[in-house]
């Protein structure tokens, strides 16, 4: 799997947007990128995922660079329900399949 | 139901124990998944099932031993583990094995041994 790179952490105020860097600069063609997020004490939670066209959805929203080479989480009115660790990765369209979870980033979201 | 539930929260057992974890799912889903998240580091993938065979093992030791006995259920039996072994264990599921697809995950159990 391409390898993906994220600041280890962020730090945004409540009510605000946040921006979610992701690098991932050996991206294949057929690569879809997903971001998931893991709250204190839960499992991961999947937020969204695109391939070549930004995407939006109740939780968040994805921008995708044009070469695909980065992309950008973005959180569109930080709560302080948003604070986790978010992890951006690269999954195949076909074959076996299998998360590989990076170092992530984690966000803290100040009152 | 959009849930995946695990059995149990926690889990003390010593070196010599045998023990089993559980995962349970009910929304159809044909791939089921095990992954150890030691703390402050992310999940790493043990093993993948799809349509109850095992598709993926990621060089787990010997002493887990996965079994999905119907396309709802997935257990990790745990026999001879070592202290190190002590990890948040998740479990999740997904519709297929397809890269489009999302990954639900349970809460996971949290294992300790001594």
């Amino acid at each position: 799997d391409a390898k993906t790179t994220q600041p280890n952490s962020m730090e945004s105020n409540e009510e605000e947007p946040v921006h979610l860097p992701c690098n991932h600069s050996t991206i294949s063609g057929t690569d879809y990128i997903h971001w998931y997020r893991q709250l204190p004490s839960q499992g991961p939670e999947y937020v969204i995922h695109g391939l070549t066209s930004n995407v939006n959805n109740r939780m968040a929203s994805l921008a995708i660079a044009e070469d695909r080479k980065s992309s950008t989480l973005i959180l569109h009115r930080a709560t302080l329900r948003d604070a986790a660790v978010y992890y951006c990765i690269l999954r195949v369209a076909q074959g076996a399949q299998k998360l590989v979870f990076g170092q992530g980033t984690r966000l803290t979201i100040n009152p | 139901d959009t849930e995946v539930t695990q059995t149990p929260k926690h889990l003390v057992m010593g070196m010599t124990n045998k023990k089993s974890l559980k995962c349970e799912q009910h929304m159809g889903h044909r791939a089921m998944y095990w992954y150890k998240q030691k703390a402050k580091k992310p999940p790493e993938l043990m093993f993948v099932y799809s349509y109850e065979k095992l598709s993926i093992n990621e060089s787990v030791p010997s002493r887990f031993s996965p079994e999905c006995p119907n396309s709802s259920l997935l257990n990790l039996h745990l026999h001879a583990l070592q202290p190190e072994d002590s990890a948040l264990y998740l479990c999740a599921s997904s519709r297929g094995l397809a890269g489009r697809g999302e990954q639900f995950f349970g809460p996971g159990t949290r294992l300790t041994v001594l």
